[in-house]
């Protein structure tokens, strides 16, 4: 069943590793997507992007992995640093539709 | 300048105040959003304007008015909150409201309705 707690999943790092979070979309229709990172106190900060027409892409130290097969995306980060503490969200644009419909988060924290 | 611009950062309020949040873009975006986000939630659609119309209301109540003055501007307008409205408040913008086109969130305004 779907959680109600105010704990978000946390992924706990190791400062130099690399960081996989995930992602599970429901809408087969869903055509564009967009990883987000929000660090305390701010608005959240587009990461980067991925249209489902492809299935990786490449940024900064960061890649969006989408396997439309079993409706899932990841973020990986590599050489996580501390400024990569956030709460991530995955979010998701369907075909047709112009609302932005955003994914649970996950927390990160990155150990010294 | 990619900035979304918020303010107040902080507003306290009580349940019978009017108080408005303001939100500024100078990207040329077309496209403006309110969302609300409660702690450790995802923010969550209220309302769109596309070339300064309402053009989404996702039945927001109507306590909250928005208000899109033109083009670099939205605002929001609260009057008689509940404590319940307490929230995180982020304005966004995107060069237009069409599919894929990535949305610039502003820091928010913190509300606290007492």
């Amino acid at each position: 069943g779907e959680s109600v707690g105010l704990h978000l999943p946390t992924l706990s790092v190791q400062e130099g590793d690399n960081s996989i979070i995930n992602c599970a979309y429901s809408n087969s229709a869903s055509d564009y997507f967009i990883w987000y990172k929000q660090e305390s106190g701010k608005g959240p900060q587009f990461i980067i992007d991925i249209r489902s027409n492809m299935d990786k892409r490449q940024g900064q130290r960061v890649t969006v992995l989408l396997n439309k097969t079993v409706k899932h995306l990841s973020l990986q980060i590599a050489a996580t640093q501390p400024g990569d503490s956030a709460v991530y969200f995955c979010a998701e644009k369907r075909s047709g539709n112009n609302r932005l419909a955003f994914g649970k988060g996950n927390q990160v924290v990155v150990i010294p | 300048d990619t900035e979304v611009t918020q303010t107040p950062k902080h507003l306290v309020m009580g349940m019978t105040n009017k108080k408005s949040l303001k939100c500024e873009q100078h990207m040329g975006h077309r496209a403006m959003y309110w969302y609300k986000q409660k702690a450790k939630k995802p923010p969550e659609l209220m309302f769109v304007y596309s070339y300064e119309k309402l053009s989404i209301n996702e039945s927001v109540p109507s306590r909250f008015s928005p208000e899109c003055p033109n083009s670099s501007l939205l605002n929001l307008h609260l009057h008689a909150l509940q404590p319940e409205d307490s929230a995180l408040y982020l304005c966004a913008s995107s060069q237009m409201m069409s599919d894929g086109l990535e949305q610039y969130f502003g820091p928010g305004t913190r509300l606290t309705v007492t």
